[in-house]
């Protein structure tokens, strides 16, 4: 997207291990921070997200993290597992307009 | 499921055709959004539609234009189809009006250009 940079495009990690992926943003308004999971063949799918009056939310072995003043965000992916394996989305709205990440390919080796 | 559906799932036509891609929302979503993914690609953010009414616009082409009927389900009109329109193409709802919602998405349309 053209506010949004997600880093790494690609990550391969051994099943057990975690995964972090950083998602930076330029538009200082934003108070809404998700993170999609798609799979092969399918749309998009929330994962989790997070509102800026917060600076964590865990799910089970998922979590995001906001630096507000940094600009950015992490999904955190702890105990990875092969049906983790898929591409990542960062999507924090600009305004009404919805930016997504380059994406990142997560690959959980068994 | 995420209660969004999409027809078709896979449309074949030739450069220079139009095409017509349908979204129903889940239901009591008022917000459609409609996005295209070429392969590989991420996710580029086409038109928003708020109960009936154009909200956003992103990086969508003249030839493409879209709508929101009554019934809030919409449609994604592509004319003068190019080979590089070949993609897949989303459409999301969201239960009110702009950001700060969950998107929930359709399984998409496939749309080939030959």
């Amino acid at each position: 997207g053209e506010n949004v940079e997600q880093h790494p495009s690609t990550l391969s990690v051994q099943e057990g291990d975690s995964a972090v992926i950083k998602c930076t943003y330029s538009d200082s308004a934003s108070n809404y921070f998700p993170w999609y999971k798609q799979e092969l063949g399918k749309g998009p799918q929330l994962i989790i997200d997070i509102r800026s009056n917060v600076g964590e939310k865990k799910d089970q072995r998922i979590a995001v993290t906001l630096n507000k003043t940094a600009k950015h965000f992490s999904l955190h992916i702890t105990e990875t597992q092969p049906e983790d394996s898929a591409v990542y989305f960062c999507a924090p709205p600009d305004f009404n307009k919805f930016y997504f990440g380059s994406g990142t390919k997560l690959n959980v080796k068994p | 499921d995420s209660g969004v559906t999409q027809t078709p799932k896979h449309l074949i036509t030739a450069t220079g055709q139009r095409v017509t891609l349908r979204c129903s929302p889940r239901s009591g979503d008022l917000s459609v959004y409609w996005y295209q993914q070429s392969l590989d690609q991420g996710l580029q953010f086409l038109i928003q539609y708020y109960n009936g009414e154009e909200r956003a616009k992103g990086n969508i082409l003249e030839r493409f234009s879209a709508q929101q009927f009554p019934d809030l389900h919409s449609e994604l009109n592509l004319s003068s189809l190019e080979l590089g329109d070949s993609a897949l193409y989303f459409c999301a709802s969201s239960p009110t009006g702009p950001s700060y919602n969950e998107q929930f998405f359709g399984p998409g349309t496939r749309l080939t250009v030959l």
